[in-house]
This record gives C-alpha cells, sequence and structure tokens, in this order.
C-alpha cells in the first residue's frame, strides 16, 4: 500500500506570498492528482502529472519521480487560494488513487 | 466539462434506514468511485467500479454496497445506517486506461440519528 505523506498539514501565509506544500509517497506510481477542496465539500483535479512540471495559471505543480516526491507551488497568493490540497498517487494498472490527509491552506488578506 | 452529479446535498436518515445515495455521470466515464472522508483520516475509498454491473470493494467497504446498471449511474447503499456511517460521501469518475479526467461530485453531507 502506498503511504502518501503531505507537508505541512496547515499553512498560514499572507496575500501575496509564495507558497508550496510538499507530497511524498512510498511506492512507485503511474501518475499523480493534485486536488482543491474547498469549504463546503467540492473538490477539484488542478493536475495529474506523471513527470516534470505543469503549470496553469499561478499554480505549478512538479514531481520527481525516482524520489517519489511531489511539490504544488502557488505564485502570489490570493484569499481565494485559500483551501484543503490533497495529493492522490496512482498506482500502475488501475485507477484507484491513494490520498494523503491534505493540507489546509489560509491565505490573510 | 464532465459533470459528475450526486442527488442530495444534505441528508438525515434514522439509524436501522436503508439509505441510496445516487451519483450521476454525463461524460461516458469507465470508471466511477465512492469515497467516504472523515476528519483526520482523509479520504476513503469504499467501491468502485470498472463497467456495468461490474463492482469491487476497495478499502472500506463493510456496512455498504453498490450498483452500476447503467454506465452512467453508480449507487451506494447503505443497508441499514448507523451512526458511524454519518460522514461525507463523495463520488467520482474517470476515464479507463489514461485515468484521466478524474471528476468528483459536490459530495453528500450524510448524517445518521
Amino acid at each position: 500500500k502506498n503511504e502518501v505523506e503531505q507537508s505541512p498539514q496547515n499553512l498560514t501565509a499572507q496575500e501575496g506570498e509564495f507558497i508550496t506544500i510538499n507530497c511524498s509517497y512510498s511506492v512507485g506510481i503511474s501518475a499523480l492528482h493534485w486536488l482543491q477542496q474547498h469549504p463546503g465539500g467540492g473538490i477539484v483535479s488542478l493536475f495529474m502529472l506523471s513527470s516534470g512540471k505543469k503549470k496553469h495559471g499561478r499554480l505549478i505543480a512538479t514531481i520527481n519521480i525516482q524520489e517519489k516526491h511531489s511539490s504544488l507551488h502557488i505564485t502570489a497568493s490570493h484569499p481565494r487560494d485559500s483551501a484543503v490540497y490533497i495529493c492522490a498517487p496512482r498506482g500502475f494498472g488501475n485507477e484507484k488513487l491513494t490520498f494523503g490527509t491534505g493540507t489546509r491552506l489560509t491565505i490573510i488578506p | 466539462d464532465v459533470k459528475v452529479t450526486q442527488s442530495s446535498r444534505y441528508l438525515v436518515k434514522r439509524t436501522g434506514e436503508k439509505v441510496f445515495l445516487e451519483c450521476v455521470q454525463d461524460m461516458d466515464h469507465e470508471n466511477m468511485f465512492w469515497y467516504r472522508q472523515d476528519p483526520g483520516l482523509g479520504l476513503r475509498l469504499i467501491y468502485f467500479s470498472y463497467d456495468v454491473k461490474m463492482k469491487e470493494k476497495g478499502d472500506i467497504p463493510e456496512g455498504y454496497s453498490v450498483s452500476r446498471e447503467k454506465k452512467e449511474r453508480f449507487s451506494l447503499i447503505l443497508e441499514s445506517a448507523s451512526t458511524n456511517q454519518t460522514s461525507m460521501y463523495l463520488c467520482a469518475s474517470s476515464l479507463s486506461i489514461s485515468g484521466g479526467g478524474y471528476t468528483f461530485g459536490s459530495g453528500t453531507r450524510l448524517t445518521v440519528v
């Protein structure tokens, strides 16, 4: 079973700060998802990546398959970025995801 | 955009009731999933389905069953609801093979009293 660890568990920052959330996992994977969950429950898939780096607006996700590590970065953070961010690796040959317990991000105006 | 729709946003049921949670997706995804989410435990997989009439147990299937009679619909059934099944339930779907298009519903917050 893939053990997934995220850090930090909670993060509070000022508006405009550069944010980094880290994810480590224990077993080789085929891809990794970064998910965002706002208060109220809805979950949105931000990225699915299997190598290198992806960018979408102010969000950047990187993955190092050899080191079993991924990071999510937010540039010029904004209060609307306040949410729980969850990393979810996917194993080989199946569609099941394993989920980290999430990082609760709060951006203060 | 792919849409995954869960029939109820909030639900309150009594202990011992049979509860049906419905999930419908509109993009012909092969895979569908039911999760529950509890504070400190994250998302845990209850059941999943790769195809019509096909189901496989996830990590915590006890006390639940599922039904997938049509490709677009995946139902979660609590045969006899108990208070420890009070939770947020999330449905998701994805494309087969690539695993892309992973899309979640907005969740059903179930309270069993």
